[in-house]
C-alpha cells in the first residue's frame, strides 16, 4: 500500500514562479524523503527529513514537515525549465516490525518557459 | 563512486515466460530495496533486504515472485510466469542503512506480451 500522497497530482507554472507539493501521510514516520524523477530516468534523491526536524533546505528546495498533521511540503523557489518531473515523498516507516521505504503517487511538474 | 547498476535496461517477454533481474548495489550499503513503477504511478515496494535477509516482502505476489541477495551484495528479482500486468519498471535502490537516503538505479523496463 503507498503511504504518503502528494497533492496536487500536477502543476503546471511560468519558469521564475515558485512550486509547492505537499505530501500526507498516515503512521508515524522515522523520516520522509523527496526524490525526482526525469522523463525516462531513474528517481534522484532531493532532501531528507527526520521526524524530530521542522525545516530543512537545499539550494532552492525547502521541505517543511509538521508531525501533528501528518504533512509535508516540497517549495522549489525560482523554477527553472530543468525542474519539470515528477516528484515524490516517500515515508520511512517507524514501529514495531515496519521497515518500508514507501512512495507516493507523486505530483507532475512542468515548468513553461 | 559508482552508482547502483541494473541489468538488463529493457526485457520484452511472453506471458507465461520467466524473467530475472540483476541488481548490483553501492558498495558498503547494507539496505537493498526492489520497486515496481508502473507507467503514471509511484514505485511500489516488493521486496527490502537488510544485508542478505528480508526485512519486509508483505506486497511481493510469491507466488511468481522470488528474490534473493546473496552474501549481502548483488539481489536477483525473478518473475515465473510472468503476466500482462507485470509490464513496468523495476527498480532497484540501496541505502547506507535503513533510515538513510536511497540511491536509484536506471531500472529494467519490462513488457510482457
Amino acid at each position: 500500500s503507498q503511504q504518503g500522497e502528494e497533492d496536487p497530482q500536477a502543476l503546471s507554472i511560468q519558469e521564475g514562479e515558485n512550486a509547492t507539493m505537499n505530501c500526507s501521510y498516515k503512521t508515524s514516520i522515522n523520516n520522509l524523503q523527496w526524490y525526482r524523477q526525469n522523463s525516462g530516468r531513474g528517481l534522484v534523491h532531493l532532501i531528507l527529513i527526520r521526524s524530530n526536524e521542522r525545516e530543512k533546505h537545499s539550494g532552492r528546495l525547502r521541505v517543511t514537515l509538521d508531525t501533528s498533521k501528518k504533512s509535508s511540503s516540497l517549495l522549489i523557489t525560482a523554477s527553472r525549465a530543468a525542474d519539470t518531473a515528477s516528484y515524490f515523498c516517500a515515508t520511512d516507516l517507524s514501529g514495531a516490525g515496519s521497515y518500508q521505504l514507501t512512495f507516493g503517487k507523486g505530483t507532475k511538474l512542468s515548468v513553461i518557459p | 563512486e559508482a552508482g547502483v547498476a541494473q541489468s538488463p535496461r529493457y526485457k520484452i517477454i511472453e506471458k507465461r515466460q520467466s524473467v530475472a533481474f540483476w541488481c548490483n548495489p553501492i558498495s558498503g550499503h547494507a539496505t537493498l530495496y526492489w520497486y515496481q513503477q508502473i507507467l503514471g504511478q509511484g514505485p511500489k515496494l516488493l521486496i527490502q533486504f537488510q544485508n542478505n535477509g528480508v526485512v519486509d516482502d508483505s506486497q511481493l505476489p510469491k507466488d511468481r515472485f522470488s528474490a534473493e541477495r546473496l552474501k549481502g551484495v548483488d539481489s536477483t528479482l525473478k518473475i515465473q510466469p510472468a503476466k500482462l500486468e507485470d509490464s513496468a519498471v523495476y527498480l532497484c535502490a540501496s541505502s547506507f542503512q535503513r533510515n538513510t537516503e536511497a540511491f536509484f538505479g536506471q531500472g529494467t523496463r519490462l513488457t510482457v506480451v
